[in-house]
């Protein structure tokens, strides 16, 4: 069966470290993949997308890779700062564009 | 642009009882989503719609059901209420079938007893 993995612990940074999450996938061939912020009692906010053709995307603090073979995204945020503190979400497309497959989140604490 | 809405915010059903929840997407946005998020299960697609249509279904029971408006606002019901439908309802909208990017309202935090 399909499925999206997340690290389910929480991630605990020091301010100013370099964050990275992963996200590893089974059973898709997804032809891009999403990542988004949720903070608690709010809907997700979407961050950055990368297409399969893709090996690296940046958005300011923001850098995501994307592994086809590996079936794996990383998500880094470099110079991480209290605000980043947040939930990180990974999403893949399933049948249709609009039909996305959410992994369970991986949560970061950035200490200062 | 104001962002996607959805009322109500809050919402305590007891069982068996049915429960309507609306959305109203981004102004120009045509595709509304849904989805249910849970500790357990965490985010799950219900459905989607499109120009009034519904194009694609999650797995879930015929009692979770929606409906989309001319103006794009969208409804889902959820009838025969269960504890475990217990969740946070959250809707999402994009532009259309080829735009990636989905837009998150704030969700509807539903209680059931």
């Amino acid at each position: 069966s399909q499925k999206i993995e997340q690290n389910s612990e929480a991630l605990n940074i020091q301010e100013g470290k370099t964050a990275t999450l992963t996200c590893n996938y089974t059973n898709y061939s997804p032809a891009y993949l999403q990542w988004y912020r949720q903070d608690p009692g709010r809907g997700p906010v979407f961050l950055l997308l990368i297409r399969e053709n893709e090996k690296e995307k940046r958005k300011e603090r923001l850098k995501v890779t994307f592994d086809t073979t590996l079936k794996q995204s990383l998500f880094h945020i470099t110079a991480s700062q209290p605000a980043d503190s947040a939930t990180y979400l990974c999403a893949l497309p399933l049948w249709g564009n609009n039909r996305l497959a959410f992994g369970k989140g991986n949560q970061v604490v950035v200490i200062p | 642009k104001a962002g996607v809405t959805q009322t109500p915010r809050y919402l305590i059903k007891t069982r068996g009882q049915q429960v309507t929840l609306s959305c109203s997407p981004i102004s120009g946005h045509r595709s509304v989503s849904w989805y249910q998020q849970t500790p357990g299960q965490g985010l799950q697609f219900l459905f989607e719609y499109f120009s009034e249509t519904q194009r694609n279904k999650g797995n879930f029971p015929g009692r979770f059901s929606g409906r989309q408006f001319s103006n794009s606002r969208s409804e889902m019901n959820v009838s025969t209420l269960e504890l475990g439908d217990s969740a946070l309802y959250l809707c999402a909208s994009s532009r259309d079938s080829s735009y990636n990017e989905q837009f998150f309202g704030p969700g509807t935090r539903l209680t059931v007893l």
